[in-house]
C-alpha cells in the first residue's frame, strides 16, 4: 500500500459543478499537507497548504481529518481552466521531503 | 520575484553517458529538493539540502546518482552511466527553510529538466 493514495481519475465534470478529491495517508505522524496543481508537461504549482483542520481560498477548500487520516480538496463552481491533475503531498514532519500521491486528473467540460 | 530555475530544459543522452542537471533556487530559500517524475512512478523524492546540514540522500535510487550544493545556493544533480530507466522529468524545488512557521515549509518547483536516455 502506498503511503499517500488519491482517488483514481479522471473526473469529468461540467462547468459550474462542485467536485471533491480525497487523499489518504498512512503515516499518522504526518504534520503538514499540500495540494498541488499540475498542468500537462508543466511543473506542480502549490495550490493550498493544510496545517490545521482546513483552509479556504476562494472556490477552493481543503480539509484535514487527522482521525481518519485523509485530506480533501473541494472545488466549487468549476471553470474550464481548472482542468489539470491535482496532486496531494504529505510531509512526515515539519519540513523535509514530500510524499506525493499519484494525482487525480480533472477535466471540466463546457 | 524570480522562481526556481533549472537547466537544461531538455536533455537527450546516450546510455552510459554522464549528465549534469542544474537548479537555481529562489533567492533566500535555504532548503533545496530534487524529485523526479516518470509515468510509472509518479513524483518521487531524491535528495534534499538544508543549509549546512548533511543532505538527506534517502531517495537516491542508486550510487550512480549524486548531488551537491555549492555555497548554499545552486545545486547540481549528476547521473553517471545513464540507463534508459533514468528517463524522467527531474524537478527541483526550494523552500525558505525546514523549521519555523508553516509558510516556510512550502515547496516551490522549477520547470524541470526532461531527460531522455536513448
Amino acid at each position: 500500500r502506498k503511503e499517500v493514495e488519491q482517488d483514481p481519475g479522471p473526473f469529468n465534470v461540467p462547468e459550474g459543478a462542485t467536485v471533491a478529491f480525497n487523499c489518504t495517508y498512512s503515516n499518522s505522524a504526518s504534520q503538514s499537507f499540500f495540494w498541488y496543481r499540475q498542468d500537462c508537461r508543466k511543473e506542480p504549482k502549490l495550490l493550498m497548504s493544510v496545517y490545521s483542520s482546513g483552509n479556504e481560498d476562494g472556490r477552493f477548500t481543503a480539509q484535514l481529518n487527522r482521525a481518519s487520516q485523509y485530506i480533501s480538496l473541494l472545488i466549487r463552481d468549476s471553470k474550464l481552466s481548472d482542468s489539470a491533475t491535482y496532486l496531494c503531498a504529505v510531509n512526515r514532519g515539519w519540513g523535509g521531503k514530500l510524499i506525493f500521491g499519484q494525482g487525480t486528473e480533472l477535466s471540466v467540460k463546457p | 520575484g524570480a522562481g526556481v530555475s533549472q537547466s537544461p530544459s531538455n536533455k537527450v543522452t546516450e546510455k552510459g553517458k554522464d549528465v549534469e542537471l542544474r537548479c537555481d533556487p529562489i533567492s533566500g530559500h535555504t532548503a533545496l529538493y530534487w524529485y523526479r517524475q516518470s509515468l510509472g512512478q509518479g513524483l518521487e523524492f531524491l535528495i534534499y539540502f538544508q543549509g549546512n546540514s548533511a543532505p538527506d540522500k534517502s531517495g537516491l535510487p542508486s550510487d550512480r546518482f549524486s548531488a551537491e550544493r555549492t555555497g548554499g545556493s545552486v545545486s547540481t544533480l549528476t547521473i553517471q552511466r545513464t540507463q534508459q530507466e533514468d528517463s524522467a522529468v527531474y524537478l527541483c524545488a526550494s523552500s525558505q527553510r525546514t523549521s519555523g512557521g508553516p509558510l516556510s515549509y512550502e515547496q516551490y518547483f522549477g520547470p524541470g529538466t526532461r531527460l531522455t536516455v536513448t
